[in-house]
């Protein structure tokens, strides 16, 4: 069973300071990660996607990836109250052959508050 | 900005009753998904769709379960004899490539 484990929280860090969000995956041959926001009732959002090992940035957000330790994170820098939702990892896990049909496995998600 | 969209918002029906949630992705993608989420728990892949077939499905899209690209834009997940356990958000996503997903809205469907 090909696993992504996320902290479920909550996590809650007052406002302007980062909140530092986690994923480990279990199968070695995924090729695609990605970070959504999920509000309340809500459709998940696309945040970031990373591909290669190492970081990238977009805005407030950065994206860490360590394939070795099979390891993503996601920084907030700046946290603003606007922020407070639950932030789900998602894996395109591949396959042996090397296709993949874009099948996403989610972590169940952390939930994040940001208190003024 | 184009995004995906899904009719209707929210579903009632009976235990037992045929339902049809309708998608329509955004227009230059070519990769379909149906994804659900049942309250508390985590988004669950159902089925993807490319060029007018199932590309992979998961073990709970069942043979109560299809899907169809009726025409050039509609997306559509039919549920033939839904169950109390089928009570979930239903949401369809939509990509270029087999890569970025792009979710609609989502569909609530409650089984009584």
């Amino acid at each position: 069973q090909k696993e992504v484990e996320q902290n479920s929280g909550p996590l809650s860090v007052p406002e302007g300071a980062i909140a530092s969000l986690n994923c480990t995956y279990s199968d070695r041959v995924s090729q695609s990660f990605f970070w959504y926001r999920q509000y309340s009732g809500k459709s998940p959002e696309l945040i970031m996607s990373i591909y290669s090992n190492g970081d990238k940035e977009d805005g407030r957000f950065t994206a860490q990836l360590n394939k070795a330790s099979q390891y993503v994170s996601l920084l907030i820098r700046d946290s603003q109250p606007s922020d407070s939702a639950t932030y789900l990892c998602a894996v395109n896990p591949g396959s042996a052959g090397g296709t993949s049909y874009g099948k996403l496995t989610f972590g169940q998600g952390t939930i994040l508050t940001v208190h003024p | 900005e184009p995004e995906v969209t899904q009719t209707p918002s929210h579903q009632v029906t009976q235990m037992g009753q045929e339902v049809i949630l309708r998608c329509v992705p955004i227009s230059n993608h070519l990769y379909f998904y149906w994804y659900r989420q049942i309250l508390g728990q985590k988004v669950e892949f159902l089925v993807s769709f490319y060029n007018n077939e199932i590309s992979e499905k998961s073990e709970i899209f069942d043979d109560q379960f299809s899907v169809e690209r009726p025409d050039g834009s509609n997306f559509t997940l039919k549920i033939r004899s839904t169950k109390l356990e089928d009570s979930a958000m239903y949401f369809c996503a939509s990509s270029v490539g087999t890569d970025t997903q792009y979710f609609g809205p989502g569909t609530r469907l409650t089984v009584l």
